[in-house]
């Protein structure tokens, strides 16, 4: 069974550090990844997906990579900004299909000005 | 307007209530998904749907049932509401033509007394 572990729980930074959230998974045979912003009380926001034969992905101040030998992802925030406080999830489709998605518990990120 | 759109938003029902939560999407998608989230828990898949005629059970069925009526609309029923079914519910839209990147409605919270 899939498992995926998100490291830390919690972060707090002060505003313009670059930062790392780390994401684990236990089956490496994943068809994809995806990266979600989710902030209190809302839906999610995908941030970026990485496809299995992809190294890394980039939008604006993000970056995703992934390692799937070794089970792990990063998200690379740059600049952290305060808008940027959010729990972010990472996801792995499970079984080695492409749509049923396991979840971390998130990481809570608090970006102080 | 939103491409993933759920009503009701929020919902407070009693224990043995018939309810039914809604979800739309304009994104032209195949697949629609329905996950429930939990503190502590993180969110998981109850039903999945790869056109109007192919429903599938997802992790946690048991207590809902789905109907799928239209390639745009995929509802969720709580035949007969119990506490415990008290969470945050999100439908999510899919397609292979992105790369099965999932996208999320902004959420129905729902509370069962």
């Amino acid at each position: 069974k899939q498992e995926v572990t998100q490291i830390p729980a919690a972060l707090s930074v002060p505003e313009g550090e670059n930062l790392v959230l780390n994401c684990s998974f236990t089956d490496s045979a994943i068809y994809n990844l995806q990266w979600f912003r989710q902030d209190p009380g809302k839906g999610l926001t995908s941030l970026l997906l990485i496809q299995s034969s992809q190294r890394e992905q980039t939008s604006g101040r993000l970056n995703a990579s992934l390692d799937k030998s070794s089970g792990r992802s990063t998200l690379y925030i740059a600049a952290s900004q305060p808008g940027d406080s959010a729990t972010y999830l990472c996801a792995v489709p499970s079984g080695g299909s492409n749509y049923k998605l396991t979840f971390g518990k998130g990481t809570l990120l608090t970006v102080n000005p | 307007d939103a491409d993933v759109t759920q009503t009701p938003r929020n919902r407070i029902t009693k224990t043995g209530k018939r309810i039914m939560l809604e979800c739309s999407q304009t994104k032209g998608h195949d697949r629609m998904y329905w996950y429930r989230q939990d503190p502590g828990l993180g969110l998981r898949l109850i039903y999945y749907s790869f056109d109007v005629k192919d429903i599938n059970k997802g992790e946690i069925s048991d207590g809902y049932s789905v109907s799928r009526q239209a390639q745009a609309k995929f509802s969720l029923s709580l035949e007969s509401a119990i506490p415990n079914q008290t969470a945050l519910y999100f439908c999510a839209t899919s397609d292979p033509s992105q790369g099965y990147e999932q996208y999320f409605g902004p959420g129905t919270r729902l509370t069962v007394t």
